[in-house]
């Protein structure tokens, strides 16, 4: 099945400490989307590729960095990751924007806790 | 600004009942409605999409209503089970516009 797929669904990472979260995507997708989203509330768009343009939400912390290197693949890096990052960090893919029912498909999540 | 209200917060419900959650938005130009299923610690998983000229979709138990002239939408549970204790996020789209406008969720808790 044609799906979004995030590596690892858990990652615990130390203070200060690099980390990087893995999606992959087989949908084919121009478009993909990183999501940081915190507990009881609503996702919060990170930056999102479309194809190889790179487009970053204006309050997204230079902490957050990302890299697409093919369609399929994309990289959250969190350079220095500091206690309030602690989050659901989720990926999306779609078409290009415009369609009716234009959607965004979701991956399952990584839950990253910093020790 | 766009923006998706959602009521109630949170709701408990028992076994087998059935409720109704609503959810209004400011999001123009409108281009699609969609509600979300979300188990925790899971990413969000699509229910139901509307577009502008649709006014009722219904997935098994679960069918939403759009109203597009007053900018509201409910989604109603039927037969509640207790699987489907998890938050439903009602989520709009502008048009051609990548972004999405989310609601802040409605938790619901299935009680046997």
């Amino acid at each position: 099945d044609a799906m979004v797929i995030q590596n690892p669904r858990y990652q615990v990472t130390q203070f200060g400490k690099p980390v990087t979260l893995s999606c992959s995507q087989t949908l084919n997708h121009n478009v993909m989307y990183w999501y940081q989203q915190k507990s009881s509330q609503a996702p919060k768009l990170l930056f999102h590729y479309y194809d190889k343009d790179f487009n970053n939400e204006a309050d997204t912390p230079d902490n957050f960095q990302s890299r697409r290197p093919n369609t399929s693949f994309c990289f959250l890096d969190i350079r220095s990751p500091g206690l309030g990052d602690a989050a659901m960090y989720l990926c999306a893919t779609s078409p290009p924007p415009g369609l009716a029912d234009y959607e965004q498909y979701f991956g399952p999540g990584t839950r990253l806790t910093v020790t | 600004k766009n923006q998706v209200e959602q009521s109630p917060q949170s709701l408990i419900i028992l076994e087998g009942k059935n409720c109704t959650l609503q959810c209004n938005y400011t999001v123009s130009p409108f281009s699609n409605l969609r509600w979300y299923k979300q188990d925790t610690g899971r990413g969000p998983v699509s229910l139901t999409i509307m577009t502008f000229s649709e006014n009722t979709k219904s997935n098994g138990r679960y069918t939403a209503t759009l109203d597009a002239d007053t900018k509201q939408s409910s989604l109603h549970i039927t037969a509640s089970q207790l699987s489907d204790s998890a938050s439903y996020i009602c989520v709009v789209t502008a048009f051609n516009d990548y972004k999405l406008s989310f609601g802040a969720g409605t938790t619901v808790t299935v009680r046997a």
